[in-house]
């Protein structure tokens, strides 16, 4: 258990809508990150937030947006779903002090029909 | 890129046999990097990770070598196991970056 926590674990929406992902960092991490697995696309990076502040963007939609939290927990929202994002997102967290793995949660898994 | 599903590269083994994956990385810069395990239902789970001032580094049935001449990197693991069986990531980190950049995933399938 990477004491990374996601939910939900499986998602399923119609294109058009709106969803939120939620991620509880390991106790202590400061930073959150968000990748998005996809069949073609292999593991993306997102968006990486360090206490609370945006540190990173990756190659994410304008139709994705994210937040951290005071508590540190994070946020995915993902809008205006299109088939193509189905996915598994992953959250992953580090303590953002030098060199240190990523631990990742077990992801949700989006479906858009 | 290939990963998680059809079309990753795949090395089958059999159960006490020695396995070696391969990883290749494109940026010189990259001084970070680690090897995670990612079965299937989850999320990729950290192996070991290895910097760049060092060329092996051992851990618990794993070995990796880094090969800055070639940016090569490779991950042993010694008398596999069928619980081995997954798909295998080597991510790399951009000395002033905080992320991760994931290769391709290579399938080890290892059986009994």
């Amino acid at each position: 258990d990477s004491g990374v926590t996601q939910t939900p674990k499986h998602l399923i929406t119609a294109t058009g809508q709106r969803v939120t992902l939620r991620c509880s960092p390991r106790s202590g991490d400061l930073s959150v990150y968000w990748y998005q697995q996809s069949l073609d696309q292999g593991l993306q990076f997102l968006i990486q937030y360090y206490n609370g502040e945006e540190r990173a963007k990756g190659n994410i939609l304008e139709r994705f947006s994210a937040q951290q939290f005071p508590d540190l927990h994070s946020e995915l929202n993902l809008s205006s779903l299109e088939l193509g994002d189905s996915a598994l997102y992953f959250c992953a967290s580090s303590s953002g002090q030098g060199r240190s793995p990523l631990h990742f949660g077990n992801g949700t898994r989006l479906t858009v029909t | 890129g290939e990963n998680v599903g059809l079309h990753l590269p795949t090395l089958s083994v059999q159960e006490g046999d020695n396995s070696i994956i391969n990883c290749a990385y494109s940026n010189s810069a990259s001084d970070y990097f680690i090897w995670y395990k990612q079965e299937s239902g989850k999320g990729p789970q950290f192996i070991i990770d290895i910097r760049s001032n060092m060329d092996k580094r051992q851990g618990q049935r794993v070995t990796v070598l880094l090969n800055k001449t070639v940016k090569h990197l490779s991950l042993q693991i010694a008398a596999t196991q069928p619980g081995d069986s997954a798909v295998y990531f080597c991510a790399e980190n951009i000395k002033g970056y905080s992320t991760l950049t994931f290769g391709k995933g290579t399938m080890l399938l290892v059986s009994p």
